[in-house]
């Protein structure tokens, strides 16, 4: 039973352009949510959150959005770059938990 | 900055062999987690602990134990290795300030022969 869902297993985007990365959940009890980046032979490292009391959250490039009736969030960069190119898992938490449900992944590749 | 570190990057054992993964924290943190990564899966939870010496069972804790006996080390322990264990595992621990940002360690890449 999988509560947190990445559809895409991989994603090409070219440089310079908008990279749209989406998650999808199914336990309405989730007020948290994560984005982390991992690159190969690395661990994950966080890279942006938002509460369920916001929609958007905005740090840098880096942009989630959190659509709580459609129980979805994505994660936009903007514009992508070379060393962008990594595995994105999206994270979900309810409230009080200390776990942390992940995604499958999503690998993103930016093309020179 | 909070450091994760975990002993090994790489480790090769035989099927059957008893396997210790060892992670440290150097900040403090009461709440440390076991992670396996395997393709198409994403990481799943093994086994948390939330304080020295307690342990409760993340989603996938079977053919693993842990050990929590100073607040800085969490053990996951492999009594039996079987092939189907070979994987990534990560460590992380609980940054308390922020609400569940989790930091981890580089990993360590198990291969079971």
């Amino acid at each position: 039973d999988q509560q947190v869902k990445q559809n895409s297993p991989s994603l090409s985007v070219q440089e310079g352009r908008i990279s749209i990365l989406n998650c999808d959940y199914t336990n309405s009890m989730f007020d948290y949510f994560l984005w982390y980046k991992k690159y190969p032979a690395e661990g994950p490292t966080f890279l942006i959150s938002i509460s369920s009391i916001k929609d958007k959250n905005e740090d840098g490039r880096f942009t989630v959005f959190l659509n709580k009736s459609a129980k979805h969030l994505s994660l936009h960069i903007v514009p992508s770059q070379p060393g962008d190119s990594a595995v994105y898992f999206c994270a979900a938490t309810g409230q009080g938990a200390q776990k942390l449900v992940f995604g499958q992944g999503t690998r993103l590749t930016i093309n020179p | 900055d909070v450091k994760v570190t975990q002993s090994s990057r790489y480790l090769v054992k035989r099927t059957g062999e008893k396997v210790f993964l060892e992670c440290v924290q150097d900040m403090d943190h009461e709440n440390m987690f076991w992670y396996r990564q395997d393709p198409g899966l994403g990481l799943r939870l093994i086994y948390f602990s939330y304080d020295v010496k307690m342990k409760e069972k993340g989603d996938i804790p079977e053919g693993y134990s842990v050990s929590r006996e100073k607040k800085e080390r969490f053990s996951l322990i492999l009594e039996s290795a079987s092939t189907n264990q070979t994987s990534m595992y990560l460590c992380a621990t609980l940054l308390p300030v922020a609400k569940n940002i989790q930091y981890f360690g580089a990993g360590t890449r198990l291969s079971v022969l």
